[in-house]
């Protein structure tokens, strides 16, 4: 069973809709991480988070640490956000330096079409 | 300033050859982490540095697979006679201190390795 499990794998959403993606955790103690991965292209990390919500344009990303749930929206959806979302969630915290392995979901597919 | 880089950024290889792949992290950045993601299949952790700490091998799928990084920097990962389920893309990540003990990873674009 993986321990970072996201829904839905795919989703098709018309240009101008609210998309939300959710992620449920049962790793990591201290942040989740959104990332981007657009067809062909590399990985981009869109946010961090340990808490609450961050906003970045018309991304939104919330955390309930408590309920190891994060949900990712995104507004006025365009095709150009159309890419598979990854939310990952450290597996250890590793007290020297405080880096941490990631445990990745298996993503989700977000076509958006004109 | 300059991303993670690696190269080659696709290698097409023959089963039982040997591969090197090359990682660049960002200047500063103490700590080096490689990934793959096969087709269909998500992300999964190889291996990691930390600074001068011993690395942490546990996701290395066999020994075959191995990892170097020279003077806390540059990193390559090597895959012996290599197999036909190592083809995947090989992704490389580093990350330094921002705040408190969460580190934002910055990824690299990723070397494509199709084994024939």
């Amino acid at each position: 069973k993986n321990e970072v499990e996201q829904s839905p794998q795919n989703l098709t959403a018309q240009e101008g809709e609210f998309i939300t993606i959710n992620c449920s955790y049962s790793v990591g103690i201290s942040a989740l991480h959104w990332l981007q991965q657009h067809p062909g292209g590399g990985i981009v990390s869109l946010f961090m988070l340990s808490s609450g919500k961050k906003k970045h344009g018309r991304l939104i990303a919330t955390i309930n640490i408590q309920e190891k749930h994060s949900s990712l929206h995104i507004t006025a959806s365009h095709p150009r956000d159309s890419a598979v979302y990854i939310c990952a969630a450290p597996a250890l915290l590793i007290t020297q330096g405080g880096s941490e392995k990631l445990v990745f979901g298996k993503g989700t597919k977000l076509t958006v079409n004109p | 300033g300059a991303g993670v880089s690696q190269s080659p950024s696709n290698k097409v290889t023959e089963k039982g050859k040997d591969v090197e792949l090359r990682c660049d992290p960002i200047s500063g950045h103490t700590a080096l982490y490689w990934y793959r993601q096969s087709l269909g299949q998500g992300l999964e952790f190889l291996i990691y540095f930390q600074g001068n700490s011993a690395p942490d091998k546990s996701g290395l799928p066999s020994d075959r697979f191995s990892a170097e990084r020279t003077g806390g920097s540059v990193s390559t990962l090597t895959i012996q006679r290599t197999q036909q389920e190592d083809s995947a893309v090989y992704l490389c990540a580093s990350s330094g201190r921002t705040s408190g003990s969460n580190y934002e990873q910055y990824f690299g674009p990723g070397t494509r390795l199709t084994v024939t």
